[in-house]
């Protein structure tokens, strides 16, 4: 078990370009999530999997988002034609069907 | 509409003096409930969680949290705080009828004097 892993942990880019962000969760958990976190804040939550079924997306996952988990299990996350606005930290967790969510080390999100 | 609240932004408590966080929730359905902690840039690690049964649960690093249904609350304490714990305190909820998807507090900073 070597836990949730994210990649990259800091990305900077320029407005409008886009971003990806992969995810990978603890191998025997079926669900996994994504939270977006900005300074001051308590982490919000964006979407979640079971196995590769998107299962809930939150209203905050504007059409620009998109969130993948083909094979049931890396996902990754798509922000396009970035904005200011999407800078934050962007953290995923896995769990079990009934466990509690283990979070990884998050990614940093930098848009000028 | 679910949601937490956790009434302190910052708390400073001097090393070796008790700590209580307070967290209450707004919740529809029998929830589960976690405390997580933060260090700068770093994600969230898990203390402790109730899901159901006695309602003192034991975390890690010392930390213990009290469910009370009639109050809505499930406050972190700890007897003594070390110059460690220094850190951001989340209070989270969730249920499995929403997927055990969590809604989070906005957090506790915890400053520790020396």
């Amino acid at each position: 078990d070597t836990g949730v892993s994210q990649d990259p942990r800091h990305k900077i880019t320029k407005r409008g370009q886009n971003v990806t962000f992969r995810c990978d969760p603890i191998s025997e958990h079926n669900r996994l999530y994504w939270y977006r976190q900005t300074l001051g804040q308590g982490p919000e939550f964006l979407t979640y999997f079971q196995n590769e079924a998107q299962l809930e997306k939150s209203r905050l996952l504007s059409d620009r988002f998109s969130a993948e988990r083909p094979k049931g299990s890396f996902s990754t996350l798509e922000i396009q034609r970035t904005e200011q606005g999407d800078s934050a930290m962007y953290l995923c967790a896995s769990s079990t069907t009934v466990g509690e969510l283990f979070f990884g080390e998050g990614s940093r999100l930098t848009v000028l | 509409a679910q949601s937490v609240t956790q009434p302190d932004i910052h708390i400073t408590v001097s090393e070796g003096a008790s700590l209580e966080l307070r967290c209450n929730y707004s919740y529809g359905a029998t929830p589960y409930l976690f405390w997580y902690v933060q260090s700068p840039g770093q994600g969230l690690q898990l203390l402790l969680k109730y899901f159901s049964g006695d309602t003192l649960v034991q975390g890690i690093k010392g930390f213990e949290a009290e469910f009370k249904r009639s109050q809505s609350s499930f406050n972190l304490r700890k007897p003594s705080v070390h110059w460690s714990d220094a850190a951001e305190y989340f209070c989270a909820v969730g249920a499995k009828e929403y997927g055990n998807k969590l809604v989070f507090g906005a957090g506790t900073i915890l400053r520790v004097k020396s």
